[in-house]
């Protein structure tokens, strides 16, 4: 089972800052299969990035995914204030499709 | 528009089971597998198990192995999880989502809240 391991637990940023968040996988994820996801207080998870880097339909270009092999970037360029939320990397590249335990990011 | 629309919010005693459901809408049903993500209160996401809409094949995670069942039915484009022997701790938000073939999930219901409580 590979394992992701987010950092931080927790940021704490204002609006206008450059947010960075990590994810680091137990073994190597294969073809970039590494997607990230912003949840908001009850809401469903919503996809950003796919293929590592690749941003989903709609997902505004300040959102932008890097990395390969076993660690992996998200980067939102300057926040806005509806990014506040919870970010969880999700590998699909082996079963179980395992989560990253979240990253949450305060104002 | 695509999207999945899941059951309601169910109440559950200590031993019994659950049947989720699942409606698609607005896309090609078979082409798409449908997997199954829990979120206990508070907590994060957990990977529960994937069917194929196409042929019903199914992979699920170990920890839940005997104990759930995913299944569809294609005629109404409708996904089911079953959970059995269902304990306090498996009170939980249960998602479906849609899957495609070598891609990343990419739209999710609305969730179903799960409550086991005596």
């Amino acid at each position: 089972e590979i394992v992701l391991t987010q950092s931080p637990g927790t940021l704490s940023l204002s609006p206008g800052e450059r947010a960075t968040l990590s994810c680091r996988a137990s073994q190597s994820v294969s073809n970039n299969y590494l997607a990230w996801y912003q949840q908001k207080p009850g809401q469903a998870p919503r996809l950003l990035i796919y293929g590592a880097s690749s941003r989903a339909t709609g997902i505004p270009d300040r959102f932008s995914g890097s990395g390969s092999g076993t660690d992996f970037t998200l980067t939102i360029s300057r926040l806005e204030p509806e990014d506040f939320a919870v970010y969880y990397c999700q590998q699909y590249d082996s079963s179980p499709q395992t989560f990253g335990q979240g990253t949450k990011l305060e104002i | 528009q695509v999207q999945l629309v899941q059951s309601g919010h169910e109440v559950k005693k200590p031993g019994a089971s659950v049947k989720v459901s699942c409606k698609a809408s607005g896309y090609t049903f078979t082409s798409y597998g449908i997997i199954w993500v829990r979120q206990a209160p508070g907590q994060g996401l957990e990977w529960m198990g994937w069917i194929s809409a196409y042929n019903g094949n199914t992979n699920y995670a170990q920890k839940f192995q005997g104990r759930v069942t995913m299944t569809t039915d294609t005629s109404t484009s409708a996904a089911y999880m079953e959970l059995r022997s269902l304990r306090s701790d498996d009170t939980a938000v249960y998602y479906c989502a849609r899957k495609p073939t070598g891609n990343a999930v990419d739209i999710w219901g609305q969730g179903t809240m799960v409550t086991v409580s005596s």
